[in-house]
Parts: structure tokens; sequence; C-alpha cells
């Protein structure tokens, strides 16, 4: 298995520009996490999605960030515009929802907003 | 809150010696825990998790944990470390909600 996919690996934009994350994940697997990581805050869930509807989206930061579940497939994490302070390491991770919480991680989206 | 607590933030070691990082979680509920690998520039991967049974759990890499439920405590331990070991180590606990909620992470640097 490929494992969950992110692309892009890096991302570099200027402030107030839109940037798009994507996320595939594993084949199978129904439920989808996104997370931020930064050295100030660490490792922060934003949203998750199980059967591609979004469950918790409480750690999303405010209106500028959105993410989407368009199939079982495909995920989306959408900031616009962007700020400097949205600089981080942005992960997807996915599991089956039965195997009791162990989440599968992608190899992750470094953004950079100058 | 929910929360999880890594009581150290950086361990420096040389190479042979034993590790032990602490965690704390605030749940009283039933919880899955689990210790997270990320060595330097790469994503996050599971050493090892405890959802029943046995408290203490062996994990890739010669890594074990031992879960006591008294002392809300689920603390990581090596007896030998190597220089490969260098990398940051994530605590997570799953609450029956299914969110896996992590600790700061520690930064462990083994010196060769």
């Amino acid at each position: 298995d490929a494992g969950v996919i992110q692309s892009p690996r890096h991302e570099v934009t200027e402030m107030g520009q839109e940037v798009t994350l994507r996320c595939k994940p594993i084949s199978g697997h129904n439920s989808l996490f996104w997370y931020r990581q930064t050295m100030m805050r660490g490792l922060e869930l934003l949203i998750y999605f199980n059967n591609n509807v979004p469950i918790d989206d409480s750690g999303m930061p405010e209106d500028r960030f959105s993410a989407k579940m368009p199939n079982a497939s495909f995920s989306t994490l959408k900031i616009q515009p962007s700020e400097p302070r949205d600089s981080a390491v942005y992960f997807c991770a996915s599991n089956t929802g039965t195997d009791k919480g162990e989440q599968y991680f992608g190899p992750g989206t470094r953004l950079t907003v100058t | 809150a929910q929360s999880v607590s890594q009581h150290n933030h950086h361990v420096i070691l040389s190479e042979a010696a034993s590790l032990e990082l602490g965690c704390n979680y605030s749940y009283g509920g039933t919880v899955n825990l689990f210790w997270y690998v990320q060595y330097p520039g790469q994503h996050l991967q599971l050493l090892l998790k405890y959802f029943s049974g046995d408290p203490l759990v062996k994990g890739i890499k010669g890594f074990e944990a031992e879960f006591i439920k008294s002392k809300f405590s689920f603390n990581l331990r090596k007896p030998s470390v190597q220089w490969s070991d260098t990398a940051e180590y994530f605590c997570a606990v799953r609450n029956q909600g299914g969110k896996l909620i992590f600790g700061q992470g520690t930064e462990l640097s083994v010196k060769p």
C-alpha cells in the first residue's frame, strides 16, 4: 500500500494568497484527520471526517480555514487568505475507525507564508 | 478538558544509556494510549499502543511502555538507546469520541 499521500510536500506562498493542501487516505480507510504542527503549539487536530462527513471541526483556527472530503479517496484543506502565522507542517492521517484509533500519517506539507 | 502532558521537552543521552519519557493524561474514561515517533524530517510513525490487557506493552525497536491506571501515566522506556533513536516522541490518548489528543512532544538527542 502506498500509505497516506499528501501534496504538495512543500508550499511557499505570499500572504493573502489561497493555499490548497491535498490528501489521499489509505484505500479502505473511512476516517481522515487533518493536523497542524508548529514549534509553539505542537501537534493540533484541525478537523476529522468519518465516511466523508466532517465530525469535529472545533480545531479549525478560523474561517479562513476550510476542509472538504468530496469522496472516500480525497480531501482538501484550504486557507484563504493565507497569513504568515499559518506557516506550519500540515499532516493528514487516516484509519478504518475499527482499529481502535491507530492513525496512519502522511508525509506532511510544509507550508511557508511570507 | 482532556489533555496529555509530557514532562520532558528535550532529553539528551549518550548511546547505551537508559531512557524513560514521562506521559500523563487527564481523562477518566476508557482510553487507548499510543506513542508515536517522528524522525527528523519525517512523518509520525506508531511505536506502540495500549488498548487493554497486559499494562506492559512492547513496541518496535526495543521500546516498551507501562500503563499505570492509578497514576494516569503511560511512560515510554528503552533500556539502551542508540544514535538512531534521535527523534521527537509523542504520547497520545484516544478518547471515546474518537479523537487523538497528542502531548507536546519530547525531543530526544542521542550522542554517539
